[in-house]
């Protein structure tokens, strides 16, 4: 099974709000990542988490808060957006990190969120 | 440093017809790995393949097939009497031990469109 849910697809929020978003696998793979895709543009990567710890942060603004409560959840926080982080967001995760090997990656369907 | 480039950024064709995705990267590395991923209009990205540098052979899985040239740094791929449901951005990625902090760097990818 190889299979990365996320929830929700769609999610419209004002500046203000604050709201999460939810990814989840259970292939047992140890490594999983947030991605933000604009449109047109490949996806850029937000953060990794291996082994549940916090391995990359790629300079991400603080409104955006990842968490990994168990080897098969992954959370993103979002809080005081703007509206320039309208996009795509999508999880993805894989064997492990592979540093030395890197495996391929498997990536949910991705949430379309819109900050009014 | 680690560049990957799609130079089409858009390629239509009639269904049936064979079309070739160009990927040519650059890593200073000795090994590394490539990678292609599929994205239909739904969002999700599927993995298609890996290929490591040490293994120069051909692919082929049914209509797709991947042509690794170590010579002129290229991993093009073909998909061999296109169908409607091909149409998709597909992007070409380069995972290598100099990554440092980003497992993966993806080219702009190619929109392919396939007209019924």
């Amino acid at each position: 099974d190889t299979e990365v849910t996320q929830t929700p697809k769609h999610l419209v929020m004002g500046m203000t709000n604050k709201k999460s978003l939810k990814c989840e696998q259970h292939m047992g793979h140890r490594a999983m990542y947030w991605y933000k895709q604009k449109a047109k543009k490949p996806p850029e990567l937000m953060f990794v988490y291996s082994y549940e710890k916090l391995s990359i942060n790629e300079s991400v603004p603080s409104r955006f808060s990842p968490e990994c409560p168990n080897s098969s959840l992954l959370n993103l926080h979002l809080h005081a957006l703007q509206p320039e982080d309208s996009a795509l967001y999508l999880c993805a995760s894989s064997q492990d990190m592979g540093l030395q090997i890197p495996y391929e990656q498997y990536f949910g369907p991705g949430t379309r969120l819109t900050v009014t | 440093a680690q560049k990957v480039t799609q130079a089409q950024t858009e390629i239509s064709v009639v269904e049936k017809e064979d079309v070739t995705l160009d990927c040519v990267y650059e890593t200073r590395d000795t090994t590394y790995y490539l990678f292609w991923y599929k994205q239909p209009p739904s969002g999700e990205l599927v993995f298609l393949i890996r290929r490591n540098s040490f293994d120069e052979q051909n692919e082929i899985s049914g209509r797709y097939s991947w042509n690794f040239q170590k010579s002129t740094s290229s991993f093009n791929f073909t998909i061999t009497a296109s169908q409607v449901v091909d149409s998709a951005v597909y992007f070409c990625a380069l995972s290598d031990r100099n990554s440092g902090n980003t497992p993966l760097v993806f080219g702009k990818g190619t929109r392919l469109s396939v007209i019924a």
